[in-house]
């Protein structure tokens, strides 16, 4: 069982639908969890982190924690064509000195 | 302030040569982490250093090495190259305030192509 486990997609939705990403971890004493954009051939970009249970939002983004079911989703609103990208889920784990990523989700925003 | 920088931006080796790679954090992250990505991968840990002090390993062999200077930068050393080593190798920098909150953020990357 891979340590942090994203469904690697493709992902397509048409431009203004909402786009949801999940993720799900093995590892249950982690403790922070983040979302990265990566764009073809670019570095990772941090989007959303999240550490409590519920829902965080910021902007068009709303990242989404269960512990108990060890998962994190993502949720995109209003897709734009220029959110096309991969998208990375990030788990640290426990004592804080090491972050597992998953494979990362293809999304596709169809204009 | 600049965010984290890493060079060289591109590196062709052959087979059974090393690599340095350079990092510098984002100024006053104590923390730098490397990572190594293949094409169609998420990120693979390789290394945290905070204040230059070893603190975490990923399942990478000893070919791979690395050290953190006094004023936090970092270089990552590969040693006897071999072709499955080709990867965009990540640097990412944080605070380190609360080990659990402080989220990192990347450099560009090396692009390393092995021969």
């Amino acid at each position: 069982q891979k340590e942090v486990e994203q469904n690697s997609g493709p992902l397509s939705v048409p431009e203004g639908a909402i786009a949801s990403l999940n993720c799900t971890y093995s590892d249950r004493g982690s403790q922070s969890f983040f979302w990265y954009r990566q764009y073809s051939g670019k570095s990772p970009e941090l989007i959303m982190f999240i550490y409590s249970n519920g829902d965080k939002e910021d902007g068009r983004f709303t990242a989404q924690l269960n512990k108990a079911s060890q998962y994190v989703s993502l949720l995109i609103r209003d897709s734009q064509p220029s959110d096309s990208a991969t998208y990375l889920c990030a788990v640290a784990h426990t004592g804080g000195f090491k972050t597992i990523f998953g494979a990362g989700t293809r999304l596709f925003v169809k204009a | 302030d600049a965010g984290v920088t890493q060079s060289p931006t591109h590196l062709i080796k052959t087979r059974g040569q090393h690599v340095t790679l350079r990092c510098s954090p984002i100024s006053g992250h104590k923390s730098v982490s490397w990572y190594q990505q293949v094409l169609g991968q998420g990120p693979q840990f390789i290394f945290q250093y905070y204040e230059k002090e070893e603190r975490g390993r990923g399942n990478f062999p000893d070919r791979f090495s690395a050290r953190q200077f006094p004023n936090y930068s970092s270089e990552l050393n590969v040693n006897a190259l071999l072709l499955g080593d080709s990867a965009l190798y990540l640097c990412a920098s944080k605070r380190v305030g609360h080990l659990f909150t402080d989220t990192q953020y990347f450099g560009p990357g090396t692009r390393l192509t092995v021969l």
